[in-house]
């Protein structure tokens, strides 16, 4: 069954740190993972997309790796700012002939002064 | 940049009422796409369109039904709300295939049914 897990579930960091989002996927055959940002009452925005031959991609403070053997991906936020305070989704779409996209549940992450 | 707009932010409707959801995009994409959020899952497909008059279930589309008239407009209808169907409604458009390209979102349109 394609599934995305992502872990932890809530995340609170103190402003400036570092944390680390891990997201674990069985999604086949794989396409692409992406990661989202979405602000409390907002849409999802676009962080990074990476496809299985990609094993890292920035985007400023916002660092996505992928090891596609072992089905893990991982959001790195450097020195983190309040505004960096959301949920983040990673999202796996599959390689179909049609339309398979699978959506992890989320971390909820508060980053505070 | 892609705008995609999702006309009611916030309604409250009352059981049994028929509820209209639109979503506007800019961008001349053929892909639309309506979600529903709730909280500790991930986003489900409800139903999703390829071109102007053309719709695919997705994943949850009791209770639901969709309409494309135009290839810029894409309409979410819930017949006969329920509680159950308390949520957030996301739109999102893909400009031609879903691997490889972004995919972007409205803002949101949440739903209470009481």
């Amino acid at each position: 069954k394609n599934q995305v897990e992502q872990s932890p579930q809530s995340l609170i960091i103190l402003e400036g740190k570092n944390c680390t989002l891990q997201c674990n996927y069985t999604v086949s055959p794989f396409s692409n993972l992406r990661w989202y940002k979405q602000d409390t009452g907002r849409g999802p925005v676009s962080l990074t997309i990476m496809t299985f031959s990609e094993n890292t991609k920035s985007n400023g403070r916002y660092t996505a790796t992928l090891d596609a053997d072992t089905k893990q991906s991982s959001l790195h936020i450097t020195a983190s700012q309040l505004s960096d305070s959301a949920s983040y989704i990673c999202v796996v779409s599959a390689r179909t002939g049609g339309f398979k996209t699978i959506f992890g549940a989320g971390t909820r992450l508060f980053v505070k002064a | 940049d892609v705008k995609v707009t999702q006309s009611s932010r916030y309604l409250v409707k009352r059981t049994g009422e028929k509820v209209f959801l639109e979503c506007v995009q800019d961008m001349d994409h053929e892909n639309m796409f309506w979600y529903r959020q709730d909280p500790g899952l991930g986003l489900r497909l409800i139903y999703f369109s390829y071109d102007v008059k053309m719709k695919e279930k997705g994943d949850i589309p009791e209770g639901y039904s969709v309409s494309r008239e135009k290839k810029e407009r894409f309409s979410l209808i819930l017949e006969s709300a329920s509680t159950n169907q308390t949520s957030m409604y996301l739109c999102a458009t893909i400009p031609d295939s879903h691997s490889g390209n972004t995919i972007y979102f409205g803002e949101g349109s949440w739903l209470t049914v009481v």
